[in-house]
């Protein structure tokens, strides 16, 4: 069963604009983990961030967690033509490495 | 960097056929890997773990007669779609779970399968 929600669904953006894609999710957690899938190919992992941390940044990516709220969100900074692509959220909690996905968003930007 | 390798990368087969997906890790070795369905424009749906050398852990609502997994070594899993229909038609991914990173997932590229 899915974990929880991502929002928005989709996304279309200019290039050089920021997107935020937001994740909720319902049980407890260990980490968060957000993916990136171009259309009809595997996914490529992009961050984690653990139950007790708040912020993480990698190059132009900003995730949040507030486990208070069970929600995560990923900011892509000045965005690029190539960001476009769908992306995932997923839960792992002590269940030995398992993962729950997000419905996902896909985020279009724009030349 | 971590690799995972499927293969095929897409198939089509006649109804009633059984189709086998290989999952491979290529540079790190994997006691347990993952199997994934994904149809167009949906999440990934998580349908079993599996672990070497031990029998597969099915999710709720997946048929473990229809998906047959096989784990026979640290760096291969197979799946195994039996007597395959049109219904099966989906995009396949496998994920390897590394040793020494316990919490982060390699992917493979996914395997379309598409029965006719």
């Amino acid at each position: 069963s899915q974990q929880g929600e991502e929002d928005p669904q989709a996304l279309s953006i200019q290039e050089g604009e920021n997107a935020t894609m937001n994740c909720s999710y319902k049980t407890s957690i260990n980490n968060l983990q957000w993916y990136r899938q171009n259309s009809g190919r595997g996914l490529v992992h992009l961050i984690l961030i653990r139950s007790n941390e708040r912020e993480k940044h990698s190059g132009r990516l900003r995730v949040t967690l507030d486990t208070s709220k069970k929600s995560s969100s990923l900011l892509i900074t000045a965005s690029r033509a190539a960001d476009t692509a769908s992306y995932f959220c997923a839960t792992g909690g002590n269940q030995g490495g398992k993962l729950i996905f997000g419905q996902g968003t896909e985020l279009s930007v724009k030349p | 960097g971590a690799v995972v390798s499927q293969h095929p990368s897409w198939v089509i087969c006649k109804s009633g056929t059984s189709v086998k997906i290989e999952c491979r890790s290529l540079d790190f070795q994997a006691t347990t890997m993952f199997w994934y369905r994904q149809f167009p424009k949906q999440s990934l749906m998580l349908m079993a773990t599996s672990n070497e050398g031990s029998k597969a852990t099915y999710e709720q609502g997946v048929e473990k007669d229809k998906f047959l997994i096989n784990h026979a070594s640290l760096t291969l899993s197979t799946l195994t779609v039996t007597s395959a229909h049109p219904e099966d038609s989906s995009f396949y991914i496998c994920s390897a779970l590394r040793r020494e990173l316990a919490d982060t997932q390699y992917f493979g590229p996914g395997t379309r399968l598409t029965v006719l």
